[in-house]
């Protein structure tokens, strides 16, 4: 099973918003609206952001939403805050019973 | 919480068994998923145990090598890597996984340990 394909990094000023893609197949993304985002800071776990495409767990702000469009799901954050830099995964369930993670995608907030 | 065990240094070959106690939940309604990240790398799915039945998922790049199991008495989750490599250097990682077996709804992890490091060196 081969990862996801995010892009390596994004980058916005405050406020703008950042959209990070998120690439599988049909074997996995295309399959179930069983995707979910998870942020990551240095030197600390992960931290699920989005659950099922496009649930927020409670606690997450509302600029963060999710998307997703045959093979390919979006995390989406609206009014871009210097606390969001960080590393962005994605996960998929895939047809196997098995879960794919994403390369990852690092956020700057410039 | 999910607790997980100390940090460990390993020579080449030999075996690792990390634990992850979990608390303030009923550990059988739910899975355990196992996450590594090699340093400055991403994030890699390890494999998924049921507390509920026991049933195991592994990712294929870690059948044979890689062993999941559970102790419901205990409401712990161990993962054992048998000859272990340089390339096994990372943090290991343990998430609770609303998948618990045949039947879930949601198939997510929303609760994590802070990771276990363990060291692959001669």
């Amino acid at each position: 099973q081969s990862a996801l394909t995010q892009p390596p990094s994004v980058s916005g000023s405050p406020g703008q918003s950042v959209t990070i893609s998120c690439t599988g197949t049909s074997s996995d993304v295309g399959s179930y609206n069983r995707v979910s985002w998870y942020q990551q800071t240095p030197g600390t776990a992960p931290k699920l952001m989005i659950y099922e495409v496009s649930n927020r767990p409670s606690g997450v702000p509302a600029r963060f939403s999710g998307s997703k469009s045959g093979n390919t799901a979006s995390l989406t954050i609206s009014g871009l805050q210097a606390e969001d830099e960080a590393d962005y995964y994605c996960i998929s369930y895939t047809s196997g019973s098995t879960y794919v993670f994403g390369t990852g995608t690092k956020v700057t907030v410039l | 919480q999910l607790v997980q065990s100390g940090a460990e240094v390993k020579k080449p070959g030999a075996s690792v068994k990390v634990s992850c106690k979990a608390s303030g939940y009923t550990f059988t309604s739910y899975g355990v998923s196992w996450v590594r990240q090699a340093p400055g790398q991403g994030l890699e799915w390890m494999g998924w145990i049921s507390a509920y039945n026991g049933n195991t998922n592994y990712a294929q790049k870690f059948q044979g090598r890689v062993t999941m199991t559970t102790d419901t008495s205990t409401s712990t989750a161990y993962m054992e890597v048998k000859s272990l490599r340089s390339d096994d250097t990372a943090v290991y990682y343990c998430a609770r996984d609303l998948n618990y077996g045949s039947g879930s709804y949601f198939y997510y992890m929303d609760v994590w340990g802070k990771g276990t490091t363990v060291t692959v060196s001669s």
